[in-house]
């Protein structure tokens, strides 16, 4: 079956860094996701990862390894403000947008 | 450019009612997700669609439910005689037509807030 594993929750403190792991065992690999989503809101898209290594975009980076299947999410310079949900997804088949998401991270942050 | 766009974004409906949900992608997508959250859970996938097409619908319950993106106006996810199991988040999704974009991106609308009552 198809799942992805990912801590429920994490607590970090303002202006640290924190890292939301995620595993994965699918059927298909073709890229692995990473949404966040505040309370009540939609979730928004953060990152993508095709191939094995770390992509930057600002405060937040995003980690792959293929071969272990497993990536990370992680997050620098914490504001207040990040306090969300955020959930790993996996794109299962190549050809098309659709992608699985995991149950979520929720990130609590403390001042 | 306008986003992805739902209606209503709160739905009541009493046991045994219908509910329609609308979603109409963003401008230029031509692919169409609907997603169900349950409170403090992940986004389950229902049905993914295109254009007077269904790709895949593997996520949706065999009775009740039923999905079409016809080829005039927006994606419609239908819920028939609603229970009160049936309360939940529901997300609607787009993306651009598959392979025109390396980054697998889908871009969410609001949600529509469905309670049975």
């Amino acid at each position: 079956g198809q799942s992805l594993e990912q801590p429920s929750e994490v607590t970090a403190v303002e202006g640290a860094i924190v890292q939301i792991n995620c595993t994965y065992q699918t059927s298909g690999f073709y890229g692995l996701s990473w949404y966040q989503q505040h309370d009540g809101g939609a979730p928004t898209f953060l990152s993508y990862n095709a191939l094995d290594g770390l992509e930057e975009t600002g405060r937040f980076s995003s980690f792959l390894s293929r071969s272990d299947s497993y990536g990370y999410l992680l997050l620098q310079e914490l504001q207040m403000k990040d306090s969300a949900s955020y959930f790993c997804a996996v794109r299962d088949r190549l050809g098309d947008d659709k992608i699985i998401f995991g149950k979520g991270t929720r990130l609590h942050i403390l001042p | 450019n306008a986003g992805v766009m739902q209606n209503p974004r709160h739905l009541v409906r009493r046991r045994g009612q219908e509910a329609r949900l609308r979603c109409s992608p963003m401008k230029g997508h031509s692919h169409v997700y609907w997603y169900r959250q349950l409170p403090e859970e992940g986004l389950k996938f229902m049905v993914y669609l295109q254009k007077e097409n269904i790709i895949d619908e593997s996520g949706m319950p065999k009775e009740r439910f039923s999905a079409e993106f016809p080829k005039e106006g927006p994606s419609i996810l239908r819920i028939q005689q609603v229970v009160r199991g049936d309360s939940a988040a529901y997300f609607c999704a787009s993306s651009p037509r598959p392979g025109t974009s390396g980054i697998n991106e889908q871009f969410f609308g609001p949600g529509t807030r469905l309670t049975v009552l």
